[in-house]
């Protein structure tokens, strides 16, 4: 079986730096997906780590280590539009169907 | 434009009753897949299709059915055996070919009445 944890909710301030941890179990590893998803929205891609090391994408990078069964978002200058929730998601050894986190629902304060 | 479709966006289940919740897509994806979406809880698998006339229980089958008659199209019934149906629904898909990210429609919101 699969056990992902992450934190239910952060909040940070407009222009900041934020990182969301992802931890994870799994029995064979496919790689780590970041999911975002605004409230009653469908959740759109933003990164997919099988690699050990950070990936950058703009102001969002993601990190990942095998060995440690972690990843982190790293999103950076902080928006009102980031006040989403962050899902983290594995998918499972042989079969690839992504099992998900609960989410981490992250509040921008001006 | 290509992408994955969910209608309808809201949805009321009479006690009883059986529902039909509808995704299309035009990608050309071998997989589908439908998950369940309760609030403060991350998205649980339902049902999942890697390709068409075949599909497999995922962890919370139970009370839905699905069918794949068409490459395109991956309905779920919520059964009245389904006692608590009031969730936000997503279907998926995904290129098992050159991709492991999934592209997800719009979602459904079943309630009861």
């Amino acid at each position: 079986g699969q056990n992902i944890d992450q934190p239910t909710e952060m909040t940070a301030t407009e222009g900041a730096i934020v990182q969301i941890n992802c931890t994870y179990q799994t029995s064979g590893f496919n790689g780590l997906f970041w999911y975002q998803q605004h409230a009653g929205e469908a959740p759109t891609f933003l990164s997919y780590n099988v690699l050990d090391g950070l990936e950058e994408k703009g102001r969002f990078s993601s990190f990942l280590s095998r060995s440690k069964g972690y990843s982190y978002l790293l999103l950076k200058e902080l928006q009102m539009k980031d006040s989403a929730s962050y899902l983290c998601a594995v998918p499972s050894g042989g079969s690839y169907i992504p099992t998900f986190g609960r989410g981490t629902s992250l509040i921008v304060h001006p | 434009d290509g992408g994955i479709t969910q209608s309808p966006k809201y949805l009321f289940r009479k006690e009883g009753q059986n529902v039909t919740l509808s995704c299309e897509q035009n990608l050309n994806h071998d997989a589908m897949y439908w998950y369940r979406q309760d609030p403060g809880q991350g998205l649980r698998l339902i049902y999942y299709s890697q390709i068409v006339n075949d599909f497999q229980k995922g962890d919370i089958a139970e009370g839905y059915s699905v069918s794949r008659e068409k490459k395109e199209s991956f309905p779920l019934t919520v059964t009245s055996a389904q006692k608590n149906p009031t969730a936000f629904y997503l279907c998926a898909s995904r290129d098992r070919g050159t991709s492991e990210k999934l592209f997800f429609g719009s979602g459904t919101q079943l309630s009861v009445l």
